[in-house]
């Protein structure tokens, strides 16, 4: 069964603070992704890599970056908190070769102060 | 127009009741196609994936219309414990590599 696992359940940072979102996965799958989640918006894509050391912009890039420099682990990186940040935050992973779908983490949910 | 759209709900339902939920799709060369559901302040979980001939799992049945770029879930005999939110998933442009796109998702309440 597939892993997914992010490193915290619950996040409370201030503002202008740096933020490192962890996600692991043992599946050894090529696609990687995050999520950000809020009502009434559902989820949108922040970032998603498709190999190591790729990645490519999602819908809603800015404040955010990524690293990949292993294929098991994403990372999101909050380069200076800001409270329009407070959010839930999804990882996820794919194998794009055989079509599968979307293997979820169980979630952050980061609140900026 | 969004690449895609689901119903808005919410849907309340009274249990035992049969209920469907549609989602349209705006890219024609789409190839993945899944249902998810997604309980309060939980992580999205995979329901089923919608195959060309349709599928079933149980009280869930999937559809795939290509011809008019649509997939749905229908519930049968729904249960209290079907109440959440259902998400529609499908693969983006060419191109995007895995990327899948959400719907907005559906609510479902299913009432005593």
């Amino acid at each position: 069964d597939v892993k997914v696992t992010q490193s915290s359940r619950y996040l409370v940072k201030r503002t202008g603070e740096k933020v490192f979102l962890e996600c692991v996965q043992d599946m050894d799958h090529e696609n990687m992704f995050w999520y950000r989640q809020d009502p009434g918006l559902g989820l949108r894509l922040i970032y998603f890599s498709y190999d190591v050391k790729m990645k490519e912009k999602g819908d809603i890039p800015e404040g955010y970056s990524v690293s990949r420099e292993k294929k098991e682990r994403f990372s999101l990186i909050l380069e200076s908190a800001s409270t329009n940040q407070t959010s839930m935050y999804l990882c996820a992973s794919r194998d794009p070769v055989t079509g599968s779908p979307l293997h979820f983490g169980n979630g952050t949910r980061l609140t900026v102060t | 127009r969004k690449e895609v759209e689901q119903d808005p709900g919410p849907f309340n339902v009274p249990e035992g009741a049969t209920v469907a939920f549609n989602c349209t799709y705006s890219n024609s060369a789409s190839q993945s196609f899944f249902w998810y559901r997604q309980d309060c302040r939980k992580e999205p979980k995979l329901l089923m994936s919608v195959y060309s001939s349709g599928n079933e799992d149980g009280r869930f049945t999937a559809q795939l219309n290509r011809a008019s770029q649509y997939i749905s879930l229908l519930i049968r005999d729904s249960k209290l414990s079907d109440s959440a939110t259902y998400l529609c998933v499908v693969n983006g442009r060419e191109g995007q590599g895995g990327k899948l796109i959400f719907g907005q998702g559906t609510e479902l309440s299913v009432k005593p």
